[in-house]
């Protein structure tokens, strides 16, 4: 089983609606958890981060976070053509600063 | 404030010979991890140093290795290079000082391509 597992997508969606992403991993004891973009040729940027049980929300973005089930999740609302890219789900390891990576999902938003 | 530096961007380098990578983190950022990012495997980490010290290691090869000096700066070397390094690395700084918010903030990166 992989520590940090994603739908490797491509998840297509029409302009205006909304993505949801979806993550889960497998160390119960994993206290931090990031969204990170990267667009094609370029390095990761990060867009949320969510540590607590809940939704926490920035913007278009909705971080979802359920440690009892190991799931995180992040909805963007109101899709533009901009947010096609790769979305990474990264979860941080409670014993040290190691950060690990899904695969990541592939989304394109269609105009 | 300036952010992740990593140089080359670029690097074309053959079978079998060694190459040195370069990251200047965030000032004031003590941790310096190394990812390899290719199509297929996604991100893989490779290392992390904080305060000169390797803290965590990932599962590659010894032909992987790298340091960090005092002033946070790290380098990645891998010798004897190999077709399937070919790949996007990234280093990731941050402060690693633990906490529930100490995310990472990625350089460009450099596309090595051995041929």
């Amino acid at each position: 089983q992989k520590e940090v597992e994603q739908n490797s997508g491509p998840l297509s969606v029409p302009e205006g609606a909304i993505a949801s992403l979806n993550c889960t991993y497998s160390d119960r004891g994993s206290q931090s958890f990031f969204w990170y973009r990267q667009y094609s040729g370029k390095s990761p940027e990060l867009i949320m981060f969510i540590y607590s049980n809940g939704d926490k929300e920035d913007g278009r973005f909705t971080a979802q976070l359920n440690k009892a089930s190991q799931y995180v999740s992040l909805l963007i609302r109101d899709s533009q053509p901009s947010d096609s890219a790769t979305y990474l789900c990264a979860v941080k390891s409670p014993n040290n600063n190691d950060m690990r990576f899904g695969a990541g999902t592939r989304l394109t938003v269609k105009p | 404030k300036a952010g992740v530096t990593q140089t080359p961007r670029y690097l074309i380098k053959t079978r079998g010979q060694q190459v040195t990578l370069s990251c200047s983190p965030i000032s004031g950022h003590r941790s310096v991890s190394w990812y390899q990012q290719t199509p297929g495997q996604g991100l893989q980490f490779l290392f992390e140093y904080f305060s000169e010290t390797q803290r965590n290691k990932g599962n590659f090869p010894g032909r992987f290795s790298g340091r960090q000096f005092s002033n946070s700066r790290s380098e990645m070397n891998v010798s004897t290079l190999e077709l399937g390094d070919s790949a996007l690395y990234l280093c990731a700084s941050s402060l690693g000082q633990g906490g529930e918010y100490d995310g990472y903030t990625f350089g460009s990166g450099t596309r090595l391509t051995v041929v």
